[in-house]
């Protein structure tokens, strides 16, 4: 089961904005780092954002993560058909004492 | 170039076991946790836990406590992933993760594991 919260979709043309949201808690997101991962069909997840925000090398600037509270972000701007995939956000839980996932995004590009 | 190659596919009757391991290489394999992910045919991500390649410690998400465990063999740069007592619903992908602080840089290609009678 998972304890943060994504839509299960998004969609839009290419050259457009994009935005995921991650919802979580105290114990999550209020506490600690958030990371997003994407998942292109059939592959294993790549990472994509780290510590709220940054990149590794390699991932498109047009990718952009943010935090603020409990809850985070993550934008895509000038979409690219390969953008289409499974996004998930990500972070430690103290709670839990163990890393959980977001409920997944699928993004669509129309 | 960091890899994780896993081992691969299994099929397993209900009421038994599986081992799936992870081979690391172009790293220090003792330098990172390894963490171990899994997701069900169309579903999500999962953490299962992770080991401290150093020194062998664990630690296991709750919904595997007492039937999950995870070894290593260092002298082969290897990580073992064994769960047990498997269910139908425990039919899924599973992947291993390098561990870089809190979160994870490299993964492995993944091993179905299918669980059917």
């Amino acid at each position: 089961q998972s304890v943060l919260t994504q839509p299960p979709s998004a969609s839009g043309t290419p050259g457009q904005r994009v935005t995921i949201s991650c919802s979580g808690s105290s114990s999550n997101i209020g506490s600690n780092t958030v990371n997003w991962y994407q998942q292109l069909p059939g592959t294993a997840p790549k990472l994509l954002h780290y510590n709220n925000n940054q990149r590794p090398s390699g991932v498109p600037d047009r990718f952009s993560g943010s935090k603020s509270g409990t809850s985070a972000s993550l934008a895509i701007s000038g979409l690219q058909s390969e953008d289409e995939a499974d996004y998930y956000c990500a972070a430690w839980d103290d709670s839990l004492i163990g890393y959980v996932f977001g409920t997944g995004t699928k993004v669509t590009v129309l | 170039q960091v890899q994780l190659v896993q081992s691969g596919a299994e099929v397993k009757k209900p009421g038994a076991s599986v081992r799936v391991s992870c081979k690391a290489s172009g790293y220090t394999f003792t330098g990172y946790h390894l963490h171990w992910v899994r997701q069900a045919p169309g579903q999500g991500l999962e953490w299962m836990g992770r080991i401290n390649p150093s020194a062998g410690d664990t630690n296991y998400a709750q919904n595997f406590q007492g039937r999950v465990t995870m070894t290593r063999d260092t002298s082969i740069s290897t990580a073992y992933m064994e769960l047990s007592r498997l269910r139908s619903d425990d039919t899924a992908v599973y992947f291993c993760a390098r561990g870089f602080f809190d979160y994870f840089d490299y993964w492995g290609q993944g091993t179905l594991v299918t669980v059917s009678s």
